[in-house]
């Protein structure tokens, strides 16, 4: 079925931009979603349909999807964005919901 | 908001049976349990996130990931605003928290996960 890859780490200085892609074939032509799970919590849907955000989702938090790569953009990064984040699809051809591996937001 | 509670998650033997559920509350105006697609994810200690199955709103759609087909079934009672996942045959690696999910809306596909419980642990152990 639909394979979605992320990076297992990201580091980045607070202050600065974080961005974690998600990979997959042709994933520009699906709806991506995004899940933040900080240590010890439950996965907090933070960006949904690509590109909007959550009425909790801080406007920092930014997405966007083309050709085979989404991407999760956090601006001005904080040292309370250090958590997982996780990219998340509907494959129709197999009708499962498909998650990428996480990506661990390190804020260094 | 809206509040998931699962329970039922237990320390079982290979092989053996098990059944989670989940109460939702808290709706407001323009959300209800029978108009919300419904999941369950599983996660390991330490892992990523994994898809178990998925129901749409009234139930007449199904959907399981290919590792649980013919072994788990989800279902859900909307007089009762209960989910449900009766899971057979549990293996060791299907250890883990299991979360009960909701979307907004009916379909299952685009699944988004708007609503999360706080996980219910399944160890399956010798």
């Amino acid at each position: 079925s639909y394979v979605l890859t992320q990076p297992s780490s990201v580091s980045v200085a607070p202050g600065e931009t974080a961005t974690i892609p998600c990979g997959g074939i042709n994933i520009g032509s699906r709806s991506v979603h995004w899940y933040q799970q900080k240590a010890g919590q439950s996965p907090l849907l933070v960006i949904y349909f690509d590109s909007d955000r959550t009425s909790g989702t801080p406007e920092r938090f930014s997405g966007s999807n083309s050709g085979n790569t989404a991407t999760l953009t956090i601006s001005r990064v904080e040292a309370g964005d250090e958590a997982d984040y996780y990219c998340q699809v509907w494959d129709r051809d197999s009708a499962h919901v498909v998650f990428g591996g996480g990506t661990q937001l390190a804020v260094l | 908001d809206v509040q998931l509670l699962e329970s039922g998650g237990a320390l079982v033997r290979p092989g053996g049976s098990l059944r989670l559920s989940c109460s939702a509350s808290g709706f407001t105006s323009g959300t209800s349990f029978d108009t919300s697609a419904m999941s369950w994810v599983r996660q390991s200690p330490g892992k990523g996130l994994q898809w178990v199955a998925a129901i749409s709103g009234g139930g007449d759609y199904i959907y399981y990931s290919d590792s649980v087909k013919g072994r788990f079934t989800i279902s859900r009672d909307n007089s009762r605003d209960t989910l449900s996942l009766q899971m057979k045959n549990l293996r060791a690696e299907e250890s883990g928290a299991y979360y009960c999910v909701m979307d907004r809306r009916q379909q299952v596909n685009l699944f988004q996960g708007f609503f999360w419980g706080r996980g219910t642990l399944v160890t399956v152990s010798s």
